[in-house]
């Protein structure tokens, strides 16, 4: 199995703040990755597919970069409501993988 | 607009069984590849398997944790999913969702909790 490696699995951020969470793969999974927000008690929401497609809806604050093994998640200037937590998932090949998560706290 | 509902969930003695099912809505079900995934309370995401399209002979792919005893089926006509869990273990807690992750496209219900505890 791919095992997907996110960092760093929390940190604390102000709003305003840009913040970068990373994924790494291991192994290439070329560009087939997705990334999706969790608030407490909801199901995980879709941001990003295709390592850098901004799925519909999605504010532009939010980007997606990498392919192979590597892969950030960026969020340009953080607003209260993107306070969640954040996984990296593959889609390459079964079984489908996803990172561990990271929780971004308000400071 | 796509919509998954499961239901099913509840509490089970460990060894035991329970079916959840999906219904889902506002896309064409057929068409589509579905998936099982699991969050264990205050866990990440874990997924279970996978059903492809009648076009792919509804074959399965499934996690290890669950091989050989968890079963996924559709029912075309119907527009639902299901889940068969037997030999339930404590481990399997969690709430379960009914998704849409084919192609990175992101559809996911809103989940329905399993218990197993004596």
């Amino acid at each position: 199995a791919i095992r997907m490696t996110q960092s760093p699995s929390s940190f604390s951020a102000s709003t305003g703040d840009r913040v970068t969470i990373t994924c790494r793969a291991s192994q290439g999974i070329s560009s087939y990755l997705a990334w999706y927000q969790q608030k407490p008690g909801k199901a995980p929401k879709l941001l990003i597919y295709a390592a850098s497609t901004l799925q519909s809806g999605v504010p532009s604050r939010f980007s997606g970069s990498g392919s192979g093994t590597d892969f950030t998640l960026t969020i340009s200037c953080l607003q209260s409501e993107d306070f969640a937590t954040y996984y990296c998932q593959q889609y390459y090949s079964y079984p489908l993988t996803f990172g561990q998560g990271t929780k971004v706290e308000i400071k | 607009e796509v919509q998954l509902v499961e239901s099913g969930g509840g509490l089970v003695q460990p060894g035991g069984s329970l079916r959840l099912s999906c219904a889902a809505s506002g896309f064409t079900f057929s068409d589509h590849y579905m998936d099982w995934v699991r969050q264990a309370p205050g866990k990440g995401l874990e997924w279970v398997g996978r059903t492809r399209n009648k076009a792919n002979s509804y074959t399965t792919e499934y996690a290890a944790s669950v091989k050989g005893r968890f079963t996924i089926s559709r029912d075309d006509s119907k527009n639902s999913l299901y889940l068969q869990m037997n030999s339930l273990k404590t481990e399997d807690t969690a709430v379960y969702y009914c998704a849409r992750l084919q192609g990175g496209s992101g559809y996911w219900g809103q989940g329905t909790l399993v218990t197993v505890s004596s």
